[in-house]
């Protein structure tokens, strides 16, 4: 039972807009930023958001963040196949003095 | 072009011990805190150590306290995980990720595998 919250899948066809929801709590992404990773199969998790809309160098401008109150969601517009990946939220947590991390999101592209 | 190396993973019995080490590369690995992040089978990302950049701050998970211990070497420019009375749980990938902000990390090592089975 993961701290943060996603829902286990997501789906698109290529073009379309899709996002997916993380919910927390007021101990994490209720005082805390929020970040976000894609990992591909087999591979490490790749930084895709911080500080809950911040991309990394080198991330399109197709994927970005957003944070209200205890929830957050990423958006990727434009869905393309190579986008078929893992998606995870993360935050800072005050009382587990910790990083937690949602559960996972299976993001496929039809 | 920063660069996070782990290495130290393998087979091991259920209550015995391992070290994993990771290398870094690329940066200055003394100003920058450091995470280990582990990944079991078709499971999730879960966070399981934390130390500061002179090692004068320590965070471990609940689920490995009193059995891991993470230190560094900055003068070699590594980090350690020293992993004790291992559990079939503790079966994962692991990661070395560096800490940027309130991010468990911008860079990642590609992992080294631990497997925990007699």
């Amino acid at each position: 039972q993961s701290v943060l919250t996603q829902p286990p899948s997501a789906s698109g066809t290529p073009g379309q807009r899709v996002t997916i929801s993380c919910s927390g709590s007021s101990s994490n992404i209720g005082s805390n930023t929020v970040n976000w990773y894609q990992q591909l199969p087999g591979t490490a998790p790749k930084l895709l958001i911080y500080s809950n809309n911040q991309r990394p160098l080198g991330v399109p401008d197709r994927f970005s963040g957003s944070k209200s109150g205890t929830s957050a969601s990423l958006a990727i517009s434009g869905l393309q196949s190579e986008d078929e990946a893992d998606y995870y939220c993360a935050a800072w947590d005050d009382s587990l003095n910790g990083w937690v991390f949602g559960g996972g999101t299976k993001l496929t592209v039809l | 072009e920063v660069q996070l190396v782990e290495s130290g993973g393998g087979l091991v019995q259920p209550g015995g011990s391992l070290r994993l080490s990771c290398a870094a590369s690329g940066f200055t690995f003394s100003s920058y805190e450091m995470n280990w992040v582990r990944q079991a089978p078709g499971k999730g990302l879960e966070w399981v150590s934390y130390i500061s950049s002179r090692g004068s701050k320590i965070y471990y998970a609940d689920s490995v306290k009193g059995r891991f211990t993470i230190s560094r070497d900055n003068a070699k420019n590594s980090l350690y995980l020293q992993m004790y009375s291992l559990r079939a749980e503790d079966t994962a990938v692991y990661y070395c990720a560096r800490v940027y902000g309130g991010c468990p990390g911008d860079y990642w090592g590609q992992g080294t595998r631990v497997t925990v089975s007699s």
